[in-house]
């Protein structure tokens, strides 16, 4: 069966340290893959998503990027955290062929000071 | 003008009450319409997805779309406390509402 594995859960970072977040899928290949963040009282906004190691499409201009360097494995990085980037970050994979049910890792929590 | 729009309550019924919610989408072109359950703290789950007009039953959980009026709604028959959630309405996998915050009294 397919597992989603997202870490690290939870993190406290000052404003301008970087970033770093991991996203792996197991049990399916050539997933598509998705970056979300849902701030607080906010819906999901969609990040990032890729179809394939290495092509990464932005929804959202801003401080972070996405990288894609294995087939299951989708890492969102920042180089200098701003307090607005603050929230509940989520992976998430749909496979390239299917209902386009998105499958959720268990987020991770990033608190910026 | 944003994508999807729901009201974000909070809605409160009683327990083996229906629970309505309501979601509109501004693209008429949208084909294929998701509807999440998310706990607090916890990451989102599907519930339903719906890509035909009119009606789809699962369970205690029906999710109706109208294309014409750009509007997709969700019922929960005989509600329970469990039900209790942030409903989250989606087109495809590039638009989500602010979500229903739904509270199931007993």
């Amino acid at each position: 069966s397919q597992t989603i594995h997202q870490w690290p859960a939870t993190l406290v970072q000052p404003v301008g340290s970087p970033l770093s977040l991991e996203c792996t899928v197991e049990g399916t290949s050539n997933p598509n893959l998705y970056w979300y963040r849902q701030a607080a009282g906010r819906g999901l906004q969609l990040l990032f998503y890729s179809v394939g190691i290495g092509q990464i499409s932005s929804e959202v201009p801003q401080n972070l990027s996405a990288s894609r360097p294995q087939d299951r494995q989708f890492i969102l990085s920042s180089k200098k955290l701003l307090l607005s980037d603050s929230g509940f970050y989520l992976c998430a994979w749909t496979g390239a062929l299917g209902t386009g049910e998105l499958f959720f890792g268990e987020g991770s929590r990033l608190t910026v000071l | 003008q944003k994508e999807v729009e729901q009201n974000s309550g909070p809605l409160s019924v009683p327990e083996g009450a229906i629970a309505s919610l309501n979601c509109t989408y501004s693209d008429r072109g949208s084909q294929s319409f998701f509807w999440y359950r998310q706990y607090s703290g916890k990451s989102p789950e599907l519930i339903m997805f719906i890509y035909s007009n009119g009606d789809k039953e699962d369970g205690r959980f029906t999710a109706q779309l109208n294309k014409a009026s750009q509007y997709v709604s969700l019922l929960i028959r005989d509600s329970q406390p469990s039900d209790s959630a942030t409903y989250l309405c989606a087109v495809l996998q590039f638009y989500f509402g602010t979500g229903t915050s739904l509270t199931v009294i007993p």
